[in-house]
């Protein structure tokens, strides 16, 4: 079954960092681009980034580009999400979710139930 | 960066009667050299994570009922919802992948009237 799982999630004051991790299982982790979408309490989707299978690709969302960092660990099946100088604004619920091939460029077939990131003083 | 609006905001019907969703890119989202609309609809339950309803704007995702269907090209998009069921009370979204960065539309919300 494939399955994805988010974690490291939790309340971080403004300016702080965390990161998140996605572990994937049932499938072939390294052939599939990977992305994070995120949920801000009551409010819809807003797509954050991306990253090509092999990882030599990333995309970027204007509001974290600078600030986040997408990154994978093909031998650990995990997907990372470094997310430095944190706002108010960055508070959601963090989706991971595995990509329909392994383009940056398409749409997330499997997703994961969320880390909620909190920030706040 | 493109835009993506959705119509209506929300929408009540009775069951088994259709829903139709329309979505619409402020630009093409049609790759010419392939041919391909790079739009993708999914559903959201209260609680729960997006699940993929169609892909390349008309392709249905495995294990999705046949009452889902999507449709259109260029800039604007349809999801119809043939039958409505109980199970479909959800918001819709609908999601350009065509030109990072990837947006979504504002959601629809589908109720049983």
């Amino acid at each position: 079954e494939v399955q994805l799982v988010e974690s490291g999630g939790g309340l971080v004051q403004p300016g702080g960092s965390l990161r998140l991790s996605c572990a994937a299982s049932g499938f072939t982790f390294s052939s599939y681009a990977m992305s994070w979408v995120r949920q801000a309490p009551g409010k819809g989707l807003e797509w954050v980034s991306a990253i090509s299978g092999s990882g030599s690709g990333t995309l970027y969302a204007d509001s974290v580009k600078g600030r986040f960092t997408i990154s994978r660990d093909n031998s650990k099946n995990t997907l990372y999400l470094q997310t430095n100088s944190l706002r108010a604004e960055d508070t959601a619920v963090y989706y991971c979710a595995k990509n329909e091939g392994s383009s940056c460029y398409g749409p997330g077939d499997v997703w994961g139930k969320g880390t909620t990131v909190t920030v706040s003083s | 960066d493109i835009v993506m609006t959705q119509s209506p905001d929300s929408l009540a019907v009775s069951l088994g009667e259709g829903a139709t969703i329309n979505c619409k890119s402020s630009q093409s989202v049609l790759y010419s050299s392939n041919n391909k609309n790079y739009l993708a609809w999914y559903q959201q339950k209260p609680g729960q994570p997006p699940k993929l309803l169609i892909y390349w704007a008309s392709t249905r995702e495995s294990g999705v009922p046949d009452r889902f269907s999507g449709s259109g090209s260029g800039t604007d998009f349809t999801l119809t919802i043939s039958s409505l069921q109980a199970e479909d009370v959800a918001v819709y979204y609908c999601q350009q992948y065509y030109s990072s960065p990837f947006t979504f539309g504002p959601g629809t919300k589908v109720d049983i009237k």
